[in-house]
């Protein structure tokens, strides 16, 4: 079985420019979410998908960040402008729903902002 | 306020030594608690899952336990190998959901 899939693994950008990651999860996976990992801390929730809606988003900063899943598979984080504080590793992971809630991880983008 | 706190934040030790790392966790109502092994540059990989009814569950060279009355976790590992280099994070699920409340993480460097 494939895992989650994400590119680029790595990007470098300057301060003010617009990034865009993409990830493919799991097939039949119909939850998708995307994180946020900042050096030395734990991911934190950006916003997660079910199927092609939205179902949590409370902790993306709308005024920059944007993300879609178009027709419920892969999905694009985008960054527009970005800051210096945008620099982390941005996961991106998809489960089943079932009772497990059991939740796999794709390998991430480094993301540094100069 | 639901947390996941791990301890020590970082940890050296030499190949083939044990060690255990360490988590307490306020999340209520408790559904499971997960260890993660991240290696640099490499998303979270699950190495176990446990719900309140189960107190140890193994995995290989690891052991995890819980004290779902303390609210307390362990993670031990057993002849460490250089492969073990990694962050280990600890993650909570409260009951009924999918959210994950994750632990900073310890992170562990295995000499030779």
């Amino acid at each position: 079985e494939a895992g989650v899939a994400q590119s680029p693994r790595y990007k470098i950008i300057e301060k003010r420019q617009s990034v865009a990651f993409w990830c493919n999860p799991i097939s039949g996976h119909a939850t998708l979410y995307w994180y946020q990992q900042i050096l030395g801390q734990g991911p934190k929730l950006l916003i997660q998908f079910q199927n092609n809606g939205v179902v949590d988003d409370s902790q993306l900063p709308k005024d920059r960040f944007s993300a879609e899943r178009l027709k419920g598979v892969d999905s694009t984080l985008k960054i527009q402008p970005a800051k210096l504080e945008d620099s982390a590793v941005y996961l991106c992971a998809s489960s089943l729903m079932d009772r497990t809630y059991e939740q796999y991880f794709g390998p991430g983008t480094r993301l540094t902002v100069t | 306020k639901n947390q996941v706190e791990q301890s020590p934040q970082s940890l050296i030790i030499l190949e083939g030594k044990n060690c255990t790392l360490q988590c307490n966790y306020t999340v209520s109502p408790f559904s499971n608690l997960r260890w993660y092994k991240q290696d640099t540059g490499r998303g979270p990989v699950s190495l176990t899952i446990m719900t309140f009814s189960e107190n140890t569950k193994s995995n290989g060279r690891y052991t995890a336990t819980l004290d779902a009355d303390t609210k307390q976790s362990s993670l031990h590992i057993t002849a460490s190998q250089l492969s073990d280099s990694a962050s280990y994070i600890c993650v909570v699920s409260a009951y009924n959901t999918d959210k994950l409340i994750f632990g900073t993480g310890t992170r562990l460097q295995v000499f030779p």
